[in-house]
C-alpha cells in the first residue's frame, strides 16, 4: 500500500528565506508527483507535475526534484514571500493514473 | 488551465437529510472523476473513482450506500450524501481527468457541515 509521508510538518520562516519541504513515498511504481498548494479552506492549486521519467520541474521560484528509485521528492522555494504561506501538498499517482495518494502537507508560515 | 466547477462551495444540512455536490469539467470532458475527503488538519482521502457509464470505484472503508456517485455524462459527476450525520462533516473535493497523459484539476472543494 502506497503511504506518502511530508517533512515537516509546519515551518515558520521569515520572509526571504530559501526553503526545502520533503516528500517521501513507499512504492516507486508511480505514474507522476504532483505538488499542491491548498489555502486555508480552499481547494488545490497545482504547482508542479513531474513525470516518472523526469527528475525535475520548474515554475517560477520552485523547483521540485524527483528521485524515483530513493522514493523521495522535494520542493524548493527560492526567496520566500509572505504570499507563499499555505499548505504544501505532494501527491503520487499510484494504482491508476491520476489516482492520487496525498502526504498530510506541509504548514508554511512566511514572515515579513 | 483546464477549470472544474464544484457547487455548493458550503452547505449546512440537518442531520438525516441527503445532499448533493455537483462536479462538473466547464472545458473538457472527463473520461474519470475522483472524489476526496478531508477531516480538519488532514489531508485528502481518495473516497471513490468514477468513470462515466458505469459504476464508481470505491476506496477500502468507505460506503457505497452512504455516498452514492453518478458519472452520467462526461462533463458532470455528483456525490450524494445520503443520511448525512454529524460525522460526514468535512470538505468534499472532486478532480477531473481529461485523459491523454495529462494531469487531473480540482474542484474548489465543498464543505459540508451536518447538525
Amino acid at each position: 500500500k502506497q503511504e506518502v509521508t511530508q517533512i515537516p510538518a509546519a515551518l515558520s520562516v521569515p520572509e526571504g528565506e530559501n526553503l526545502v519541504l520533503n516528500c517521501s513515498f513507499t512504492d516507486s511504481a508511480i505514474y507522476n508527483l504532483q505538488w499542491f498548494r491548498q489555502d486555508p479552506g480552499k481547494g488545490l492549486t497545482s504547482l508542479l507535475l513531474i513525470q516518472s521519467s523526469q527528475r525535475e520541474q520548474t515554475s517560477g521560484r520552485l523547483n521540485a526534484s524527483l528521485d524515483k528509485s530513493s522514493g523521495r521528492s522535494t520542493l524548493y522555494i527560492a526567496a520566500s514571500q509572505p504570499g507563499d504561506s499555505a499548505t504544501y501538498l505532494c501527491a503520487v499517482s499510484s494504482g491508476g493514473y491520476n489516482k492520487l495518494i496525498f502526504g498530510a502537507g506541509t504548514r508554511l508560515a512566511v514572515h515579513p | 488551465g483546464a477549470v472544474v466547477s464544484q457547487h455548493p462551495s458550503w452547505v449546512i444540512c440537518k442531520s438525516g437529510t441527503s445532499v448533493k455536490i455537483e462536479c462538473r469539467s466547464l472545458d473538457f470532458q472527463a473520461t474519470t472523476m475522483f472524489w476526496y475527503r478531508q477531516f480538519p488538519k488532514q489531508s485528502l482521502m481518495l473516497m471513490a473513482t468514477s468513470n462515466e457509464g458505469s459504476k464508481a470505484t470505491y476506496e477500502q472503508g468507505v460506503e457505497k450506500d452512504k455516498f452514492l456517485i453518478n458519472h452520467a455524462s462526461l462533463t458532470l459527476s455528483t456525490l450524494t450524501v445520503t443520511s448525512a450525520h454529524p460525522e460526514d462533516s468535512s470538505f468534499y473535493i472532486c478532480s477531473a481527468y481529461p485523459g491523454g497523459g495529462t494531469e487531473a484539476f480540482f474542484g474548489q472543494g465543498t464543505r459540508l457541515t451536518v447538525v
